[in-house]
């Protein structure tokens, strides 16, 4: 049982360039968070999946897309990176509004 | 709004001295309320929830946190901290049906030998 997953650790971008962070959860949870840290701004949520086949805007959207592939995978695109989205990036999930979401270890993105 | 204040951007104690981590929160709804903590390059760690009942509530590695609606606080005590603890704590707050999390800016803690 491996909680939360993400791909990749580390990546450095080039401004411009596009890539995709990947999130995989084995706990058979209908939700799924994704969220950026920066220093002294805690975690701001960016988008998130309710249940599979559903996606919402969150606090910091611009600049994403997302995708719930299924009820395990929840994807993070960013299409044209910017130095402001230079930031750790973390995958959540859990099963509803009562139970505290489970975090993925982190990607850590850099763009030059 | 609803927002979550960590007041105390930075933490110092000596080891083996009590620890008191504030949280006050802004929410609409009824509130659920989460500490969660945070090790060096770490993902977050729950150390604790409230949802309801006692006010009181006891999490992992000798942490409790008591939450006083009166006063919008969620703060997260340890009688006697370890070396160990340092590390980064975060509150959250949530509980409407969008099941998201909002989150303090959190508090980093410093142990002194």
């Amino acid at each position: 049982n491996a909680g939360v997953t993400q791909t990749p650790k580390f990546q450095v971008l080039k401004t411009g360039q596009s890539m995709t962070l990947q999130c995989a959860q084995d706990m058979n949870h209908n939700s799924m968070y994704w969220y950026r840290q920066d220093p002294g701004m805690g975690l701001r949520l960016i988008y998130y999946s309710a249940s599979e086949g559903t996606t919402d805007k969150g606090e910091v959207p611009n600049g994403y897309n997302v995708s719930r592939l299924n009820k395990r995978e929840f994807s993070l695109r960013l299409e044209s990176a910017a130095p402001s989205q230079t930031s750790v990036y973390f995958c959540a999930s859990n099963t509803g509004v009562e139970a505290e979401q489970y975090f993925g270890p982190g990607t850590r993105l850099t763009v030059t | 709004a609803q927002s979550v204040t960590q007041p105390d951007i930075h933490i110092t104690v000596s080891e083996g001295a009590s620890l008191e981590l504030r949280c006050n929160y802004s929410y609409g709804a009824t509130p659920y309320l989460f500490w969660y903590v945070q090790s060096p390059g770490q993902g977050l760690q729950l150390l604790l929830k409230y949802f309801s009942g006692d006010t009181l509530v006891q999490g992992i590695k000798g942490f409790e946190a008591e939450f006083k609606r009166s006063q919008s606080s969620f703060n997260l005590r340890k009688p006697s901290v370890h070396w160990s603890d340092a590390a980064e704590y975060f509150c959250a707050v949530g509980g409407d049906s969008s099941y998201k999390l909002i989150f303090g800016s959190g508090t980093r803690l410093l142990v002194r030998p």
